[in-house]
């Protein structure tokens, strides 16, 4: 079985300061990881994504997220806050062969001037 | 080309009414997922369809039927709405092969209200 676990319900920063958003899983075998974003009352939007190959992984945005297999952790990151990346952020595992995205319970991200 | 498209984006139903929602996805995907968005509770499954002719139980499959008509659609029925189905819901594809097999592509979302 397959899970996922946002360290933090909810995230506050300044403006200009670093965001950092906790993930944990569980997984019996190799996973890919996603992280998506969504603002308020729209869709989900893919802000990157893990599957094996390098692991640090860069998205859009300037988000980038690393996966520690040791620590079963996928955080993700970005050295500046901006106002726009005030959202919601998902966390979501899914293994190779059942394709069954699990996801998170979601990190709310505040950011303020 | 418009990815996974699902209607209606808003919906208000009265208790015990019926409705299907509609998704169609023109990726050629295998698989297909509906899911359900609650505060505090992240996307919970409620059906998939991991190919065509095939579906299957998710976490909160209860009060929900499924349909995969064909590989590019795959709908999702109230039969009997009740309020607790008041949510945000969004289907979602997976190619499963190819380089970009396991990418989620989501739908912009059903706003569903029970009253």
């Amino acid at each position: 079985a397959q899970s996922v676990t946002q360290l933090d319900s909810h995230v506050s920063v300044s403006e200009g300061t670093p965001v950092l958003l906790r993930c944990n899983y569980s997984s019996s075998y190799s996973p890919s990881l996603f992280w998506y974003v969504q603002h308020p009352n729209k869709g989900l939007q893919l802000l990157l994504k893990y599957t094996s190959a390098a692991t640090l992984v860069k998205g859009i945005n300037g988000f980038e997220a690393e996966f520690k297999k040791s620590e079963t952790s996928f955080h993700l990151t970005k050295p500046s806050a901006h106002m726009s990346d005030a959202a919601e952020y998902f966390c979501v595992v899914s293994l190779g062969g059942s394709y069954i995205p699990t996801f998170g319970r979601g990190t709310s991200l505040i950011v303020h001037p | 080309n418009a990815g996974v498209t699902q209607t209606p984006k808003f919906q208000v139903l009265k208790t015990g009414q019926s409705m299907t929602l509609q998704c169609a996805q023109d990726m050629n995907h295998n698989s297909m997922y509906w899911y359900r968005q609650d505060p505090g509770m992240g996307l919970r499954l409620i059906y998939y369809s991991a190919s065509e002719g095939t579906t299957d139980k998710g976490e909160v499959p209860n009060g929900y039927n499924v349909s995969r008509l064909n590989k590019r659609e795959f709908s999702l029925r109230l039969e009997s709405a009740a309020p607790s189905q008041t949510s945000v819901y969004f289907c979602a594809s997976i190619a499963r092969l190819g380089g970009d097999g396991n990418t989620i592509y989501f739908g912009e979302g059903s706003w569903l209200t029970v009253v």
